[in-house]
């Protein structure tokens, strides 16, 4: 199974900082990575997909990078409606295996 | 953008089944890949379980197989989890999910919670 390595597990920060979120694969998963949104009690949120593809409707401030093994999301400016946990998650193969989460709070 | 609907949670004794049901509607279910995947308390999201269009290719997580089935029925618009055996470990929200790589519609999700 492909292991997906994602730190911090928490992150605070200011609003309108700029919040950067890693996640690695144990191995090459080429650009299929998707990051989720997850607010407090309520279903996750595709915000990524393609490990780059900004999902219709999600602001621009969220953003994805990388391919192969490691990847990089990013809030460019911090708004108080991003608290929330963030997870990757791969699927170039089954069983698609998700990041532990980061649980970003504000300062 | 579709909506997704589950029901059938509950607390059950460890060993005991449960069948856990999504409902469907807004889009062509019949044309998606669907997904089961969970969240146990305070923890992070695990993916189940995924089955095709036709039901014809099934994928599971190994903590499941051979436990839990995934089945759909397209003339009802409606995606099934059967979880026999079940244990502590399986206590989770369980949430379907639209897609076989990127899951753009949940549900609310359904709490099973296993305990004697």
């Amino acid at each position: 199974d492909i292991q997906m390595t994602q730190s911090p597990s928490s992150l605070s920060a200011s609003v309108g900082d700029r919040v950067t979120i890693t996640c690695q694969a144990s191995q090459d998963i080429r650009k299929y990575l998707n990051w989720y949104q997850q607010k407090a009690g309520k279903a996750p949120h595709l915000l990524i997909y393609d490990a780059s593809k900004l999902e219709t409707g999600v602001p621009s401030r969220f953003s994805g990078s990388g391919s192969g093994t490691d990847f990089t999301f990013t809030i460019s400016s911090l708004q108080p409606e991003d608290i929330a946990t963030y997870y990757c998650q791969q699927f170039d193969n089954f069983p698609r295996t998700f990041g532990q989460g980061t649980k970003l709070e504000i300062e | 953008e579709g909506q997704l609907v589950e029901s059938g949670g509950g607390l059950v004794q460890p060993g005991e089944s449960l069948r856990l049901s999504c409902a469907a509607s807004g889009f062509t279910f019949s044309s998606f890949w669907m997904s089961w995947v969970r969240q146990a308390p305070g923890k992070g999201l695990e993916w189940v379980a995924s089955i095709k269009q036709d039901g014809s290719e099934k994928f599971y997580v190994d903590s499941v197989k051979g436990r839990f089935t995934i089945s759909r029925d397209n003339a009802k618009n409606s995606l099934y989890l059967q979880m026999n055996s079940l244990r502590a470990e399986d206590t989770a929200v369980y949430y379907c999910a639209r897609g076989r790589n990127n899951h753009r519609a949940w549900g609310q999700g359904t709490l099973v919670t296993v305990s004697s």
